[in-house]
């Protein structure tokens, strides 16, 4: 089946560091993927998204690359601040999404 | 505007109770859904619409009866709901299905008892 996983429930860095979160697919080659910030009890905000011919795409301090070979995604926020503590999620898909099932970024001061 | 307006923000029904749900967008998109989210999980897909026509429902038990009167509008009724579908029910939109990103409301909290 057609799998998107990350991995990593949860992690806690030091403000200031850069964050990076894994994002890995499996058993297809999605077209683009989508990288979606969700805090407790709100709905996802969506933060960049990536097509398959693309390398890597900045916003600001966000970065996300796209590596068809190791079949991943990898999303990177720089000077990370307690601010930037969510849940960051990875999604897939054409018509619908298909969300992983998200890691939990803690930035402590 | 760049919203997607849900309401209610919070909702507790009684198993026999019939609610709805309501959003509402004024971006122009011609693509809209309802997500479910349970504690801890992530937002799982219900229902698709495209230009105002249902296009794809994930296997939803019949007591969740979605409706698109127009293209801004999107509603979910509920009947006879069952405790375990207390969740956060999100809408979200977007330009078309397909290659674009969505734009989700903040969610209604459902809690049937």
């Amino acid at each position: 089946s057609q799998k998107i996983e990350q991995n990593s429930e949860a992690l806690n860095i030091q403000e200031g560091k850069t964050a990076t979160l894994t994002c890995n697919y499996t058993n297809y080659s999605p077209a683009y993927l989508q990288w979606y910030r969700q805090d407790p009890g709100r709905g996802p905000v969506f933060l960049l998204l990536i097509r398959e011919n693309e390398k890597e795409k900045r916003k600001e301090r966000l970065k996300v690359t796209f590596d068809t070979t190791l079949k991943q995604s990898l999303f990177h926020i720089t000077a990370s601040q307690p601010a930037d503590s969510a849940t960051y999620l990875c999604a897939r898909g054409y018509s619908t999404l298909t969300f992983g099932k998200g890691t939990m970024l803690l930035v402590s001061p | 505007d760049t919203e997607v307006t849900q309401t209610p923000k919070h909702l507790v029904m009684g198993m026999t109770n019939k609610k709805s749900l309501k959003c509402e967008q004024h971006m122009g998109h011609r693509a809209m859904y309802w997500y479910k989210q349970k504690a801890k999980k992530p937002p799982e897909l219900m229902f698709v619409y495209s230009y105002e026509k249902l296009s794809i429902n994930e296997s939803v038990p019949s007591r969740f009866s979605p409706e698109c009167p127009n293209s801004s509008l999107l509603n979910l009724h509920l009947h006879a709901l069952q405790p375990e579908d207390s969740a956060l029910y999100l809408c979200a939109s977007s330009q078309a299905t397909g290659g674009t990103e969505a734009f989700f409301g903040q969610g209604t909290r459902l809690t049937v008892v």
